[in-house]
């Protein structure tokens, strides 16, 4: 089974650019949450989705949204970027059914000059 | 306000020994993640726990619900173990809404 797959693994973009993000699940989870990871904040829960819907979001700014298709995956958006957006973003996938494993993939190092 | 606190921050051991990382937690949960993270990024689950104990080779895992308390111990550690641990809790009715401890930076030494 493939594990959960996050492209691209590195971005680089300037202040005041947009950025997307993407990531596919593992086959048949329909759970997809995001997470930002600083040296400063550590790991950090951005938002969730479960069948096409947000069920969970942190305590971010309106600048990052999400969505999540048909076929579970997600992608996440930045706008108007900032330094301070510099971060490892990573994906986990689950079968959302209450307290269930999650899997990881392995990143998108974002960085913002 | 749901805190999740770690200790120690950082862990020096040599290869052999028996480690223990603390996390405890402010709110009432569903269940508690332990988490392992390499140099490079990536992020292996090791444990998902509620209530009790649970054990996968080395690696065991305990939970004290009443004390809001978790603990991951490492037995007879090897340098492929040193990474950073990270403990991350579920509030109740959270669904995957985790709050993460600030991690562990093991170092196992040969």
């Amino acid at each position: 089974k493939a594990g959960v797959t996050q492209t691209p693994r590195y971005l680089i973009k300037t202040r005041g650019q947009q950025v997307t993000l993407s990531c596919s699940p593992i086959s048949g989870h329909r759970s997809v949450s995001w997470y930002q990871q600083t040296p400063g904040q550590g790991l950090q829960f951005l938002f969730e989705y479960f069948s096409e819907t947000q069920r969970n979001k942190g305590n971010f700014p309106g600048r990052f949204s999400g969505r999540q298709f048909s076929n579970s995956r997600s992608e996440m958006n930045v706008s108007t970027l900032e330094l301070g957006d510099s971060a490892l973003y990573l994906c986990a996938s689950s079968d959302g059914q209450g307290s269930s494993p999650l899997h990881f993939g392995n990143g998108t190092r974002l960085t913002v000059t | 306000k749901n805190e999740v606190e770690q200790s120690p921050q950082n862990l020096t051991a040599q290869e052999g020994e028996f480690i223990t990382i603390n996390c405890s937690y402010s709110v009432g949960i569903s269940a508690l993640h332990w988490l392992q993270q390499h140099p490079g990024g990536g992020i292996v689950s090791l444990f998902m726990l509620s209530s009790g104990k649970k054990k996968h080779g080395r690696l065991i895992a305990t939970i004290n619900i009443q004390e809001k308390h978790s603990s991951l111990h490492i037995t007879a550690s090897h340098p492929r173990d040193s990474a950073v641990y990270i403990c991350a809790d579920i509030p109740q009715g959270g669904s995957e809404k985790l709050v993460f401890g600030k991690g562990t930076k093991l170092t196992v030494n040969p």
